[in-house]
């Protein structure tokens, strides 16, 4: 069974200030994703990396895939009060029968004003 | 396009009650997921369509749950005999094509809760 776990599970962090959130497995993925979810609402897709090392940056946010394609990370620079939401990464398998997401167990941020 | 809807968005029904949910992907999207999400937790795979076709179905998919996508269009999720343990978001999803730079567009949710 494929897992994904991030860390940390939550983070309270002020206005202004930098953070990183990790998502690991002992699982080769052929893509990764970043969704960030919102409150009573589903996830919104944020990036696609698919090469081992790909570093993809979307605005404030930089987002890594490791070397294996077993990990990746989510930076965020200069949080604002908008980035807070549950930040979801989910590894893809392409060449099954289906594209179906494992996602990670969910990074819960708070951005303080 | 209008995205994905879910209907409805909450239910709340009494333990060894029947449910369903109903979703509708993006117009021509012909690959359609199903997700579970707990309190919590990320989402976990249910099921899967390809067009009317019902392609891989998850082990949490117990007997009591059954998914259809007749004609390819929209797809409905039953629950029967409802438990406690089945409260959770369920979470629809549709694509256009696969790949590996495939987006699922994900629709908002039917939070159910079983008393």
């Amino acid at each position: 069974t494929q897992l994904l776990e991030q860390s940390p599970q939550f983070l309270s962090i002020q206005e202004g200030e930098n953070l990183t959130v990790y998502c690991n497995s002992s699982s080769v993925f052929s893509s990764l994703q970043w969704y960030r979810q919102e409150p009573g609402e589903g996830p919104v897709l944020l990036v696609t990396v698919v090469t081992g090392g790909e570093v993809k940056k979307l605005k404030r946010l930089t987002f890594q895939f490791g070397d294996a394609r077993k990990d990746s990370s989510l930076h965020i620079t200069a949080a604002q009060p908008g980035d807070t939401g549950l930040y979801l990464c989910a590894g893809g398998n392409y060449g099954g029968a289906t594209n179906k997401l494992i996602f990670g167990t969910g990074t819960l941020l708070a951005v303080q004003p | 396009d209008t995205g994905v809807s879910q209907d409805p968005r909450h239910k709340i029904t009494k333990r060894g009650q029947n449910v369903t949910f109903r979703c509708d992907p993006i117009s021509e999207h012909n690959r359609l997921y199903w997700y579970r999400q707990t309190l919590g937790q990320g989402p976990e795979f249910l099921t899967y369509f390809q067009n009317e076709a019902q392609l891989e179905k998850s082990r949490l998919l117990s007997d009591r749950f059954s998914a259809e996508r007749p004609k390819g269009s929209f797809s409905t999720l039953e629950i029967q005999r409802t438990e406690q343990g089945d409260s959770a978001m369920y979470l629809c999803a549709s694509s256009s094509a696969g790949g590996l730079l495939e987006t699922q567009y994900f629709g908002p949710g039917t939070r159910l809760l079983v008393l």
